[in-house]
Parts: structure tokens; sequence; C-alpha cells
């Protein structure tokens, strides 16, 4: 149980489009789901905390234009890259907090590989 | 503000051989969580074991195991006779509780396992 599905899990795209990564709950609903970003060979950066129904909360330095983030339903988060540039390229992972777990742990997806080129 | 420090940043070991990965950790809260996960190549996040601040039991699951001690709020975790296939970046992260508690990651550990 508690898998968390995203896709795509790799994309490349030109400089200036926009790119939309989703990330799925399977087999459980979740209300809170977060977004991070890992460059090469370091760690893992909270970029904001997606609830659903609501508007995510951004990290202190995220751009909420350029990171456009869509919670519309319990099992689905969606994070938009805007108008991408190369400096955007990265891992982007989401993780899922199951609302029926009392201990609030997160699932991880497998992460997606996002190139701007 | 919560704070996870892994000192080491990387570490090579010849296979067989044990490592200890070290993590340090900061907060104000009385009741959180300590996680560590494994990140292979292939870049997912493998969760590993999650503790209780409550819980200071030692855990130990198979070649991996964890010493928890809240007096120096440590949390490492050992992995005995490495073998290749545990080559990857290790990650410890702490959360508190609560509904949208959010996980503090380390830097990181790269472990390289050599044959």
């Amino acid at each position: 149980g508690a898998v968390v599905s995203q896709h795509p899990s790799r994309v490349i795209c030109k400089s200036g489009t926009s790119v939309k990564i989703e990330c799925r709950s399977l087999d459980f609903q979740a209300t809170t789901m977060f977004w991070y970003r890992q460059f090469p060979k370091k760690s893992l950066m909270l970029m904001a905390t997606s609830n659903e129904g609501s508007k995510a909360t951004y990290e202190q330095g995220v751009e909420k234009d350029k990171f456009l983030i869509n919670h519309a339903s319990l099992t689905l988060s969606t994070l938009t890259v805007t108008s991408a540039h190369p400096e955007d390229s990265s891992f982007y992972i989401c993780s899922a907090r199951d609302m029926e777990d009392s201990s609030y742990e997160q699932y991880f997806g497998p992460g997606t590989r996002l190139t701007v080129t | 503000a919560q704070k996870v420090t892994q000192a080491q940043t990387e570490i090579s070991v010849v296979e067989k051989e044990d490592v200890t990965l070290d993590c340090v950790y900061e907060t104000r809260d009385t009741t959180y969580y300590l996680f560590w996960y494994k990140q292979p190549p292939s870049g997912e996040l493998v969760f590993l074991i999650r503790r209780n601040s409550f819980d200071e039991q030692n855990e130990i699951s198979g070649r991996y195991s964890w010493n928890f001690q809240k007096s120096t709020s440590s949390f490492n975790f050992t992995i005995t006779a490495s073998q290749v296939v545990d080559s990857a970046v290790y990650f410890c992260a702490l959360s508190h509780t609560g509904a949208n508690s959010k996980l503090t990651f380390g830097k990181g550990i790269t472990l390289s396992v050599r044959p």
C-alpha cells in the first residue's frame, strides 16, 4: 500500500515552454502533498505544501507564479513549471500524506527529471 | 527551527566492512519523528526507518541498525557487512508531528561500497 506515482518520469522541454508534472496517490487519499526539488548531488529542498481544495503554501524564495501547484482532488496534485528556463532543470519529487494515517508519514513518488534546453 | 546535520559527505568502504552514517539534529519540539531514506542512482527515495522521539530503543533490521541517542540528539545508522548494492545517498530527516508538519532533510551522505 501507500504508493505514489509521478508522471512523467523524465521530460525534456524547450526554454520558454511550460511543463506539467503529476503526482498521484494510488491507494490512499491525500489531503496534503509536498513538492521537493533536488539539484545534482544536493539535498531535497521543499518547494511547497499542497492542500486539497486550497492554495498551496510556498517556501521562502520559491516563485508562486513560476511553479504553479494545483491540488484539485484527494489523489492528484500537479506542478506546472511555467516559462521554463535551463536553470529550472532539476529532479522534482512529490510526496503525499495519507489522511487516515495518524503518523503523518510522507510517501514519496519516484521523481521527475526535468531538462530544459 | 529544525536542523539536520550529516557531517560526512562521502564515505567509501570495501565490501563486507561495517559503516556508520552519522546524523545530528536540532529541534525545540518534544515530540518529533526521525527518518532515514536511501536514494539509489535511480533517484527514488526508499524509506528505511521512522523513529518516534519517545522511543529510544535501538533497532536492528537485517544488516541495518540504528542508534537513537536523545541525550546527544543523534540518530546514527550502521550497515553491517556492507554490499555493493548499498551504494547510494543516504538522507537523515526530521519532522515534527501534526497534519502540516514538514520534513527537514540533511544534506545526505554518499556511500560507495567497492567490491
